[in-house]
């Protein structure tokens, strides 16, 4: 399969730790990245790879993976950290783009 | 730092094309690898497909029989054209700089702020 898939919705409490995951047959081979979307804005790139993230991104994300399965982790969420988290990798072919069906992160 | 601007009609009649412009500042569109995405209201991201620095396309399966990509290195621009729109087509607009590392991923650094495309007559 070509697809990535991610849960629709997840919730954490106030500065807990929560997870995110993508899974998808293309993991195996490349590596995923994770977005970051608030409502009216363009995706941020938080976590690129294995664990990586850009200048700015608050070290509370981070970033892992197994076989097919990649995992976004926030540790002690914070209020700004209600989003929408899309995953990102390349299709079995590593040619073309893909994107998992996004996760909605409500922060109680 | 990379910018990234969308523009182009914002209505688009059913079964016309729909032609937007990307503009990069900051930086060169003579590298990189340089992508369209779009997002319907209310769902998720689609990518559609990038240009290289040397010209090469390539094309999401979906879309790849009515999407150019195209690019304009004198004005630092790269374009969408897509082809027999219709309401399903009706979209935010993204463009991106891609980049491969690693050997084995392929990001999406830098976005445009994104540009709605509504299909209706």
């Amino acid at each position: 399969s070509s697809d990535l898939t991610q849960d629709p919705a997840v919730s954490v409490a106030l500065g807990q730790t929560v997870r995110i995951t993508c899974q998808g047959d293309s993991l195996i081979t490349y590596q995923a990245n994770w977005y970051q979307q608030k409502p009216g804005q363009a995706p941020v790139l938080v976590i690129y790879g294995e664990n990586n993230r850009p200048s700015g991104i608050p070290d509370r994300f981070s970033g892992s993976s197994s076989g097919n399965t990649a995992s976004l982790t926030i540790t002690g969420a914070q209020a700004e950290d209600e989003a929408d988290y899309y995953c990102n990798s390349r299709d079995s072919s590593g040619n073309l783009g893909l994107f998992g069906g996004g996760t909605e992160l409500t922060v109680l | 730092q990379v910018q990234l601007q969308e523009s182009g009609p914002g209505l688009v009649k059913p079964s016309e094309t729909l032609s937007l412009t990307c503009t990069v500042s900051g930086g060169s569109i003579s590298t990189h690898y340089w992508n369209w995405i779009r997002q319907p209201p209310g769902k998720g991201l689609e990518w559609l497909g990038y240009i290289s620095y040397s010209g090469t396309t390539n094309y999401n399966p979906s879309v790849k029989s009515r999407v150019t990509v195209s690019a304009d290195t004198s004005k630092n621009q790269f374009s969408l054209k897509l082809t027999s729109v219709a309401a399903a087509d009706t979209a935010v607009y993204f463009c991106a700089r891609g980049q491969f590392f690693d050997s084995s991923g392929f990001l999406l650094d830098y976005w445009g702020q994104g540009a709605l495309v509504t299909v209706s007559s």
